[in-house]
Order: structure tokens, then sequence, then C-alpha cells
């Protein structure tokens, strides 16, 4: 079967740097996505990976190892509107995109 | 990046009355859009695949009858939720993917809060 797993709740310093991970099972695999979104509103794009390595976009990147049906988000300098879930999605052979329940990430001070 | 506009954002209507949320792309053609639903505290959930100008592909577990979605154009589907009841009530989204070739990302409409008294 198809399968997203990610950490249901992270917790992080202002100013620090998180990693959030997530393991995909699909059949067949044409990417993955993070997508953030904040309470009571719709997700954004974060990033799109479907090559193995690291793509930087600011303070947010995004890893894939497609051998190891694994990506993270690391989001570095933290900052109090970081606090969201992440929501990691894999499209498989189909184009359909698979989505994980989400990373709740709090930022403390 | 591109725009897809939801309407209504929130809505409260009675037990037995019909709700039409509508979902536009401002900026670009979509020939298809995807309708997800959403509980508190739980990830999105697909309910169905809007295709321009032919019906609606329907997840399984997810009632065609009850849940009607037209796609009359290439910038607007609508979800129709007929005779709501109160465990209809959650957060509904649309999204469009952007034909660019490559990534094909997704672009989500605002959402649009339902609650069936």
């Amino acid at each position: 079967g198809q399968n997203i797993d990610q950490p249901t709740e992270m917790t992080a310093t202002e100013g620090a740097i998180v990693q959030i991970n997530c393991t995909y099972q699909t059949s067949g695999f044409n990417g993955l996505f993070w997508y953030q979104q904040h309470a009571g509103e719709a997700p954004t794009f974060l990033s799109y990976n479907v090559l193995d390595g690291l793509e930087e976009k600011g303070r947010f990147s995004s890893f894939l190892s497609r051998s190891k049906g694994y990506s993270y988000l690391l989001l570095k300098e933290l900052q109090m509107k970081d606090s969201a879930s992440y929501l990691c999605a894999a499209m498989d052979s189909n184009y359909q995109l698979i989505w994980g329940a989400g990373t709740k990430l709090i930022i403390k001070p | 990046g591109a725009v897809v506009s939801q309407h209504p954002s929130r809505v409260i209507c009675k037990s037995g009355t019909s709700v039409k949320i509508e979902c536009r792309s401002l900026d670009f053609q979509a020939t298809t859009m995807f309708w997800y639903r959403q509980f508190p505290k739980q990830s999105l959930m697909l309910m169905a695949t809007s295709n321009e100008g032919s019906k609606a592909t329907y997840e399984q577990g997810v009632e065609k009858d009850k849940f009607l979605i037209n796609h009359a154009s290439l910038t607007l589907s609508t979800l129709t939720v007929t005779s709501a009841h109160p465990e209809d009530s959650s957060f509904y989204i649309c999204s469009a993917r952007v034909p660019s070739g490559d990534t094909g990302e997704l672009f989500f409409g605002e959402g649009s809060r339902l609650t069936v008294l």
C-alpha cells in the first residue's frame, strides 16, 4: 500500500534549526512535496524534490533520497511565524499526491 | 505564483440544505482541480478530482450524489454539498495544478469552513 510517515509534533526554540523527517512508500514516484499550513488556512507550497540531494531556498531546505524513500525539511533561524503544520506529500506514478498527516511544529521563545 | 480563489470562506447552514462552494483559477487555465476536506488536526483527504468537461473522479468512500462536482470551464469548479448534515461540517479546500510541465505544483484556494447546524 501507499504510505507517508512523519512525526506528529515537534518543538523547537526560536533562532534554532529543526529537521522534519518524512518516509514514503508509493506505487511509482514522481516527486516529493513539502507544504506549510497555518491553523485554519490552506496549505502553501514550500518545496519540490524529484532528484536525490538537497534543495536550498532561503531559510528552508529540502532533501530527498529516492533509494531510501526518505525526505526531510530543514528550517533554519526559526521564527515564531514558522509555527505551523508541515505536510509531506509524495506523487505516485499516476501523478496523484499521497499526503502525510502533517507535523505540527511548535516554536518557543 | 498562480492564484486560486475559493468562495465562500465561511458558511453556516441548516441541516438538510445544500451549499455550493466555488473554486476559481484566476490567472491560469486548470484542466484539473482537486477537492479536499480536512477535519481538525488531520491531514488533507482527497475527495475527488474534477476534470473540465467530464465527470469528476471520486475517491473511495466519497458519495458522489452527496458531493456534486461541476467543472464547467477551465477556470471554475464547484462543489455542492447536498442535504448537508452536521457530520459534513469540515474545512473544504480546492487546489489546481499549474500545467508547468515539470513539477505540476499545486496551488490551493483559501479554503471554505462549513458548519452545519
